[in-house]
């Protein structure tokens, strides 16, 4: 069964500072990782998408690596602005008869001014 | 273009009642997945739906049901709802299986009284 763990649960940083989520899974046959974002009582955004065959992707200030070996993705946010702050969550999906996302919990960031 | 878009935004019903809530995909997307997410835990699975077929199912009880239509959209059905089934419900469509980036609608905030 398939289990996603992420680092820290919460965290606060001054605005500019550069910053990484950290993410790890259990089993390594996984055909992608997903990013999301998620502000208050809203629902996902999707920030990017990693193939299984991928080492990393980037989307402006933010860069995401992932290594299926060691069952580790990293979401780096370069330049933090307060408008980051938000919930991130990391979802693998690990394919078989359905192509389901298994979430991690989140990590709240919060970007002080 | 249009994003995911689910109805009703929110909802308050009683227990032991049912519930529908609709799902309106992306246009040209063909699945559709439903996810349950519980205050403070990431979203957990609950059903995928490609093509009208069902393609997966998560480890809900029974009274959790889902169909999709020929134009794409879904419906899902909890009968009996108990105090437990508060949640915001979110609703994802992809393009093809669902191996693709998964694009998450606004939710429907469902609080069982």
């Amino acid at each position: 069964k398939q289990e996603v763990t992420q680092i820290p649960a919460a965290l606060s940083v001054p605005e500019g500072e550069n910053l990484v989520l950290n993410c790890s899974f259990t089993d390594s046959a996984i055909y992608n990782l997903q990013w999301f974002r998620q502000d208050p009582g809203k629902g996902l955004t999707s920030l990017l998408l990693i193939q299984s065959s991928q080492r990393e992707q980037t989307s402006g200030r933010l860069n995401a690596s992932l290594d299926k070996s060691s069952g580790r993705s990293t979401l780096y946010i370069a330049a933090s602005q307060p408008g980051d702050s938000a919930t991130y969550l990391c979802a693998v999906n690990s394919g078989g008869s359905n192509y389901k996302l298994t979430f991690g919990k989140g990590t709240l960031l919060t970007v002080n001014p | 273009d249009a994003g995911v878009t689910q109805s009703p935004t929110h909802l308050i019903k009683t227990r032991g009642q049912h519930v529908t809530l609709r799902c309106s995909p992306i246009s040209g997307h063909k699945s559709v997945s439903w996810y349950q997410q519980v205050l403070g835990q990431g979203p957990q699975f609950i059903f995928q739906y490609y093509e009208k077929e069902e393609r997966g199912r998560g480890n809900f009880p029974d009274r959790f049901s889902a169909r999709q239509f020929p134009n794409y959209s879904s419906e899902l059905n909890v009968n009996a709802l108990l105090l437990g089934d508060s949640a915001l419900y979110l609703c994802a469509s992809s393009i093809g299986t669902g191996v693709e980036t998964q694009y998450f609608g606004p939710g429907t905030r469902l609080l069982v009284l």
